[in-house]
């Protein structure tokens, strides 16, 4: 199992353009999410999907938007990059087994995709 | 909101020596509590967890403590090693919401000098 993959690992963006990062699993995990890490704020939840073909805003949604089409796969997007979202992106699963279950599942993470917006 | 803070946000120890990191949540509806250890370059990765019907639990040289009344956990590292040297983070859940989310502290920078 590759668990939680990321593309890509490095990127950089002029203001305005756009792009996709994408994350994988191969766990057969339920639900997916994606975080933001800057320097003394941790983790911050942008969106995350429960289940597949649902998603929902998490903490710090503005300027993303997110696709999951497919179980396995998590895309998250931004249409017209700032230099305000420069971070580390990490995408992370869950098995999230439903009711009685889904609060107390491990997440594993990816490897991060480290994006620069000049 | 749930909200979680934790301290110090930096801390350096020697080693052998132990260290413990604090944390407080402010939603009295959370009920998991798991603290993951982030090695540079790399994704955070699960180290230990706890439940709320559960007062403390150890794994070896890691145990973490559980205040339900206080709404405060804490993480407590044994004889530590240089390769303890990570950035630790807690996290809180709330059962209710079924989705798995975690809302994550700022993160704690252990530096273990030799």
């Amino acid at each position: 199992n590759a668990g939680v993959t990321q593309t890509p690992k490095f990127q950089v963006l002029k203001t305005g353009q756009s792009m996709t990062l994408q994350c994988a699993q191969d766990m057969n995990h339920n639900s997916m999410y994606w975080y933001r890490q800057d320097p003394g704020m941790g983790l911050r939840l942008i969106y995350y999907s429960a289940s597949e073909g649902t998603t929902d805003k998490g903490e710090v949604p503005d300027g993303y938007n997110v696709s999951r089409l497919k179980k396995q796969n998590f895309l998250l997007g931004l249409e017209s990059a700032a230099p305000s979202q420069t971070s580390v992106y990490f995408c992370a699963s869950s098995p999230n087994r439903g009711t009685g279950g889904g609060e107390y599942n491990e997440q594993f993470f990816g490897p991060g995709t480290r994006l620069t917006v000049l | 909101g749930e909200n979680v803070e934790q301290h110090p946000s930096t801390l350096s120890v020697q080693e052998g020596d132990s260290a413990v990191i604090k944390c407080t949540y402010s939603d009295s509806a959370s009920n998991y509590f798991p603290w993951y250890k982030q090695e540079l370059g790399k994704g955070p990765q699960l180290i230990i967890d706890i439940r709320s019907n559960v007062g403390e639990k150890k794994d070896q040289r890691i145990a973490v403590t559980l205040n339900k009344t206080a709404k405060h956990f804490s993480l407590h590292i044994t004889e530590t090693q240089p390769e303890d040297s990570a950035v630790y983070f807690c996290a809180a859940s709330k059962g209710s919401s079924n989705t798995g989310k975690l809302i994550f502290g700022q993160g704690t920078t252990l530096q273990v000098k030799p």
